[in-house]
Formats: structure tokens, C-alpha cells, sequence
């Protein structure tokens, strides 16, 4: 059974960058087969996928287009883990953020438990 | 302004059938395959639909969807108290080159 567990602080200030990492039990980051997102929800913006890191015998990224220029999303093969990073946060990034695993046309599953990230000084 | 169009409410009372439609065009829905998750208050969403109509194990059959053109549904028979949560369809956009949500429906029983 796939289960994923994320951490990550839950204030971020302006103009910082947000950080948070998914870690991964009874699947590898590394797997050819599934792909690792991040996806966030807020009451102004619904559920809004933000991008994915993926094995393919060389790892590649998509990035939604609406905050390409401010993500990343990294892998981390020692730790099973991944990771988001998304800088120059403003208020309009306060949202509940949720990794996710996909693959084979399966859809989001599992998710893990989601993480309320509020930007504010 | 969600990319899919849901709508906003759905009701029904114990035993009903409902249905919740999802409306795209030829760049998404038109294209790819559809799916569906439900959101009980507090949890994450949970994959209850994939590929329009098929179900992971653990969902029960009276979940149901269907896709024909650029719009899909999902039906719910024999309605739970249980059943009570926000529904959302989502699907691949090449427009946007990501996925894309629905804005949600939410469903009384």
C-alpha cells in the first residue's frame, strides 16, 4: 500500500520561498511507471495541479503555466522523497498543498494528507 | 474560473440517483480520458473514477461515470448519507500542457 507523508512549514513570508517534501513508503521515486505531483487548493482557486518529477530512464519535470517561472520540483532517490519549492510566494499562494502520486492514466492516487500553507509577515 | 464547468450543488435525498456533469472542450475533456475525485470535509480527495468509467478497488459500484463528446458525468445510485462531499472531475489540457480541475460540486444528501 502506497502511502505518502508530507512536512513542511506551514508560514511562509512574502517574497520567501516555499519548501515542502512528500515522502514516499511502498513505491520508488525512481519507478519508470507513476509520476509525483504537487497540487494545491485554495477557496479563490480551486484544485489547481502545479507540476510533477518523473523517471523515464532519465527524470524529467512539467510545470503548470502559471507558476513555471517560480517551481521546482526535485526528486530525491536517497531519501524516496520529493520535494516543491516555490519562491517569491505572495498571499495568493495560502493554500492547502497536497503531493500526489499518478501513472498508466490511473489518476491522483494515493494523495497525502495536505499541508496549509498561509504567506503572511 | 475553473477550466471545467461543474456545477455548483447537487442534492438528493437517501436512495436517489444523482448526477454530476463536467463540461470541457476538444483541448481536454474532448481528448483525454476523465477523472473523477471525491472530498469529504477535512481529507484530501480520493480518486473514485479513472479512465471515464473505471473504478479502483474499494469504490463502490454505485459510483459511476460516463464521457460522450466533450462532457462527462458522474452517477451516483442508491445516494448515502455517506456520500455527502464536494466532487470534482479533472483531465490532461494541451492548451495548458497540465492537468485541469473542475471547480466542484457539492452534494447534500
Amino acid at each position: 500500500q502506497v502511502q505518502l507523508h508530507q512536512s513542511g512549514p506551514g508560514l511562509v513570508k512574502p517574497s520567501q520561498t516555499l519548501s515542502l517534501t512528500c515522502a514516499i513508503s511502498g513505491d520508488s521515486v525512481s519507478s519508470n511507471s507513476v509520476d509525483w505531483n504537487w497540487i494545491r487548493q485554495s477557496p479563490s482557486r480551486g484544485l489547481e495541479w502545479l507540476g510533477r518529477t518523473y523517471y523515464r530512464s532519465k527524470w524529467y519535470d512539467d510545470y503548470a503555466l502559471s507558476v513555471k517561472s517560480r517551481i521546482t520540483i526535485n526528486p530525491d532517490t536517497s531519501k524516496n522523497q520529493f520535494s516543491l519549492l516555490l519562491n517569491s510566494v505572495t498571499p495568493e499562494d495560502t493554500a492547502v498543498y497536497y503531493c500526489a502520486r499518478s501513472g498508466s492514466d490511473k489518476g491522483f492516487d494515493p494523495w497525502g494528507q495536505g499541508t496549509l500553507v498561509t504567506v503572511s509577515s | 474560473q475553473s477550466v471545467l464547468t461543474q456545477p455548483p450543488s447537487a442534492s438528493g435525498t437517501p436512495g436517489q440517483r444523482v448526477t454530476i456533469s463536467c463540461s470541457g472542450n476538444s483541448s481536454n475533456t474532448g481528448r483525454y480520458n476523465v477523472f473523477w475525485y471525491q472530498q469529504l470535509p477535512g481529507t484530501a480527495p480520493k480518486l473514485l473514477i479513472y479512465r471515464n468509467n473505471q473504478r479502483p478497488s474499494g469504490v463502490p459500484d454505485r459510483f459511476s461515470g460516463s464521457k460522450s463528446g466533450t462532457s462527462a458525468s458522474l452517477t451516483i445510485s442508491g445516494l448515502r448519507s455517506e456520500d455527502e462531499a464536494d466532487y470534482y472531475c479533472a483531465a490532461w489540457d494541451d492548451s495548458l500542457s497540465g492537468v485541469v480541475f473542475g471547480g466542484g460540486t457539492k452534494l447534500t444528501v
